[in-house]
């Protein structure tokens, strides 16, 4: 997972809580993911950008929002979290050739 | 959107046996990634693999993308080969967005 670097690690939210999560890369790649990994349900994409300033919604935006200020962070941010966004996040990163390469995950729990 | 099937959904091997997992989507991709999530949650990249044959040491990866399958071979298994294995798929579309399936846990005894 060398390039990759995602903060926190771990985290306990109460409901309603804020938080923000930092994914960033020194790889200078142009693209940006933030996934999703709930058990029996793969992963799943919320974000992505595809250069800095840009960002898109995935499959499951609701409750999530991102921004990509600088090339090489991508930040999630949670904005009242509930607790069907416990869950593990990964951030990931791709070139032009789309190979993708993954953060090792942040596990958050909103209790 | 397309969708991503992958066999067997477990798998339990003895050290040293062989097996073949597989990837089956619904529609052309021109982007399909294999990972391997070993027990710890860690994702690595296997093989970018949007069609022919490629190999890494034990590990083996086809894609016959105009049967929309590709399949991922593992030889003389090992215990650090248990985790969940992943195929990844994308249509082309701007994002490089790649759609997973539900993957095959693997669990290999010594």
């Amino acid at each position: 997972n060398a390039g990759v670097t995602q903060t926190p690690k771990f985290r306990v939210l109460k409901t309603g809580q804020s938080m923000t999560l930092l994914c960033a890369q020194d790889m200078n790649h142009e693209y940006m993911y933030w996934y999703r990994q709930d058990p029996g349900m793969g992963l799943r994409l919320i974000h992505y950008s595809v250069g800095e300033g840009t960002t898109a919604k995935g499959e499951v935006p609701d409750g999530y929002n991102v921004s990509r200020l600088k090339k090489q962070n991508f930040l999630l941010g949670l904005e009242s979290a509930a607790p069907s966004q416990t869950s593990v996040y990964f951030c990931a990163i791709s070139g032009n050739t789309g190979e993708l390469f993954f953060g090792e995950g942040s596990r958050l729990t909103v209790l | 959107g397309i969708q991503v099937e992958q066999s067997p959904p477990d798998l339990i091997l003895q050290e040293g046996a062989n097996s073949t997992l597989r990837c089956n989507f619904s529609d052309s991709v021109n982007n399909l990634q294999w990972f391997h999530q070993n027990p710890w949650g860690q994702l690595i990249n296997l093989f970018y693999i949007p069609s022919g044959t490629k190999q890494n040491g034990r590990l083996s990866a086809t894609t016959v993308a105009t049967e929309r399958y590709s399949l991922l071979y593992i030889s003389s298994s090992q215990t650090t080969d248990s985790g969940v294995y992943f195929c990844a798929v994308e249509q082309g579309y701007a994002g490089n967005m790649l759609t997973f399936g539900g993957g095959t846990r693997l669990m290999v005894k010594p």
